[in-house]
């Protein structure tokens, strides 16, 4: 089945520091890409779709500048959490859909991201 | 716009007991329906999903969910549970299965399975 990898699995960085998440489609190539965010004990809020070769679209109140987004290959998808703070702690989940098919989302393990 | 309600944040219940996880959802056009489940610190594994055709559904790891239009509900059952069973499950819905069209997911029920 459709396998999407996401990396590191758990990060803690120091506060202003920048810290990149990568989302990959294993075995198959995913046009666009989903990051979700879930607080502790919440649902999955969709941050921002991410189209290969295009901006990002974010979803209304979601910093862009904070949150970089890159889709720059049809298996890759990158989120950095620039100048991260305590509150950007949280877990990221990307996911991809397989193309051509009428298909559910397929997630990664999701990053545990830790601010200190 | 469609949006997902799980009326039950948390569900305790003994081991080999039967259990539902009920949902309901909000739509002003079709949806395809989706349960998945969440493990401590992981991502989300897909449990059954409600495309078209027949409204009873069959998953993994013996769970079923029923698809009811006039109730615009999509609840999840599964007659006898284990304590691995034990986890966090999230319905969801999409108006689409391709694109640009995420899912868009309930706040969750915490299942837990009691010895």
């Amino acid at each position: 089945g459709a396998v999407v990898s996401q990396h590191p699995s758990w990060v803690i960085c120091k506060s202003g520091t920048s810290v990149k998440i990568e989302c990959r489609s294993l075995d198959f190539q995913a046009t666009t890409m989903f990051w979700y965010r879930q607080f502790p004990k919440q649902s999955l809020m969709l941050m921002a779709t991410s189209n290969e070769g295009s901006k990002a679209t974010y979803e209304q109140g979601v910093e862009k500048d904070k949150f970089l987004i890159n889709h720059a290959s049809l298996t890759l998808s990158t989120l950095t959490v620039t100048s991260a703070h305590p509150e950007d702690s949280s877990f990221y989940i990307c996911s991809a859909r397989v193309p051509g098919q009428d298909s559910p989302l397929h997630f990664g393990n999701g990053t545990r991201l830790t601010v200190t | 716009a469609q949006s997902v309600t799980q009326l039950d944040s948390q569900v305790p219940v003994f081991e080999e007991a039967p259990v539902e996880l009920r949902c309901n959802y909000s739509s002003s056009v079709s949806v395809y329906l989706f349960w998945y489940v969440q493990y401590p610190n992981q991502g989300l594994q897909l449990l059954l999903k409600y495309l078209s055709g027949s409204t009873l559904v069959k998953g993994i790891n013996g769970f079923e969910a029923e698809f009811n239009k006039s109730q615009t509900s999509f609840h999840l059952r599964k007659p006898s549970v284990h304590i691995s069973d034990t986890a966090e499950y999230f319905c969801a819905v999409s108006a689409a299965l391709s694109g640009n069209t995420p899912l868009v997911f309930g706040k969750g029920t915490r299942l837990s399975v009691i010895a």
